[in-house]
């Protein structure tokens, strides 16, 4: 049974730097096709994919984002790490960590997600 | 990259059939055949409910259907019930190796 849950500050200061993290349970990311993407939505807002992070260190993210994201991984916790910096009110929205399988690029398991207000 | 185009609406009568559309380009849709559906109530957390362009998650009605044609792909909904009014979002891998969602569509059961 795979499940994911995302922690971190709920507000955060303009300028700041957030940090996120995703504890999963029920696979591992030392397995070659698993990986950890991350999407946000704004209240009332669309659903906007942020970053990825493969089993073997490779990471892609958000072309319009990509300067001020990040995303790592503890495999010994079976977390990983999403920071933005310099937040913006704009930036306000519940963030989701979500689970990647073997050769799909879609997501079928999602964390209950973490409103982040930037204020 | 550019969000994916829905439309952002879409209504129908119980037992009815609709379509939702999503319009992308020959870099995401159009190159690749992993388009994704979702679903999503007020206040929950989306539900995957198509992926690669045609196939359901195990247990997932056959209600919901996914199709794609050139750079634009279709979620079909028959048989609407009270129960599909939500919004919902399709999504692409893309050339660049990253994903794009669509601009979301709220469907309305009258």
């Amino acid at each position: 049974q795979i499940t994911l849950k995302e922690s971190g500050p709920r507000l955060v200061e303009p300028t700041q730097t957030l940090t996120l993290t995703c504890s999963f349970s029920g696979f591992s990311l030392t397995t070659e096709g698993m990986g950890v993407g991350w999407v946000r939505q704004p209240p009332g807002k669309a659903l906007e994919w942020l970053a990825l992070i493969y089993w073997n260190g490779n990471t892609y993210y958000s072309p319009s984002l990509k300067s001020r994201l990040s995303i790592t991984k503890d495999t010994s916790k079976n977390q990983v790490v999403l920071t933005l910096t310099n937040m913006d009110p704009v930036d306000t929205a519940t963030y989701y960590c979500a689970h990647r399988d073997f050769g799909e690029y879609h997501f079928e398991y999602w964390g209950q997600g973490t409103l982040v207000t930037v204020s | 990259q550019s969000a994916l185009t829905q439309p952002a609406s879409v209504s129908g009568s119980p037992g009815q059939s609709i379509t939702i559309s999503c319009t992308g380009s020959g870099s995401d849709i159009g190159h690749y055949n992993y388009v994704s559906w979702y679903q999503q109530h007020p206040g929950k957390v989306p539900k995957l409910i198509i992926y690669g362009v045609t196939y359901r998650p195990s247990g997932l009605s056959s209600r919901f259907s996914g199709s794609k044609s050139g750079s634009s792909a279709s979620l079909t909904i028959s048989g609407l019930l009270a129960e599909d009014e939500a919004d919902y979002y399709c999504c692409s891998y893309t050339t660049s190796g990253t994903l794009v969602f669509g601009t979301g569509t709220r469907v309305s059961v009258l």
